[in-house]
């Protein structure tokens, strides 16, 4: 069956440090794959999204690139900001299906 | 436009109690879904309407769970009765087109049974 596996959080770090949240897929056919983030008291916002292998979704200087042979869906930010703190959600849609398949959720927690 | 709206935003409940969770689409969309995440676990799929019809229902855990679009609009998720295991945070989301993962999320209902 289809599932993601993310790291698991919290992840803290220092304003302007280097993010990276893994993010790691299983699927049949060839899925689309995003990040989704939830800030505090708010619902979930599409962050960023690719639908093919190699292509590089990017939004706010986040930034993730469908690996088909790894089968991964990492998200990269080069300088993270307090305003950052969320939780950061990977998920995949399959071939023929509208419904997401999400990952656990890691929270990222960012001190000035 | 509105976003899509939820409510209540929290609710808590006894074991054994009815509970209505709303959802209020984007005017328009005639996709809208439900999702739930339980103790801080994977959001997950619940079900999918086309307008007032059910799409896709492979998600509703038991038939506690009720759900129902009346009129193409706005939804219910009524659960009946509340389990210790049905807390969780629900989500609704629409779009206007049944393309996979771009829909727009509500902020969710905190659903506490006790």
């Amino acid at each position: 069956g289809n599932s993601v596996t993310q790291m698991e959080g919290p992840v803290t770090l220092s304003e302007e440090a280097f993010l990276t949240i893994n993010c790691t897929y299983t699927a049949t056919g060839y899925p689309s794959l995003f990040w989704y983030v939830q800030y505090p008291g708010e619902g979930l916002q599409l962050l960023l999204k690719a639908t093919k292998a190699d292509d590089k979704g990017s939004n706010k200087g986040f930034e993730a690139t469908y690996r088909k042979e790894t089968t991964s869906f990492h998200l990269e930010k080069g300088s993270v900001q307090v305003s950052d703190s969320a939780v950061y959600f990977c998920a995949l849609t399959n071939t023929g299906f509208q419904k997401l398949v999400f990952g656990t959720g890691t929270r990222l927690l960012v001190s000035p | 436009e509105a976003g899509v709206t939820q409510f209540p935003s929290h609710s808590v409940i006894e074991k054994g109690q009815t509970v209505t969770l709303r959802c209020d689409p984007i005017s328009g969309h005639d996709n809208l879904y439900w999702y739930r995440r339980v103790m801080g676990k994977e959001i997950k799929f619940l079900l999918h309407f086309v307008k007032e019809s059910k799409q896709d229902e492979s998600g509703m855990p038991n038939n506690r769970f009720l759900a129902e679009r009346t009129g193409g609009t706005y939804s219910t998720l009524k659960v009946q009765p509340a389990e210790l295991e049905d807390s969780g945070v629900y989500f609704c989301a629409s779009s206007q087109v049944a393309v996979g993962g771009g829909y727009t999320f509500g902020s969710g209902t905190r659903l506490t049974v006790v």
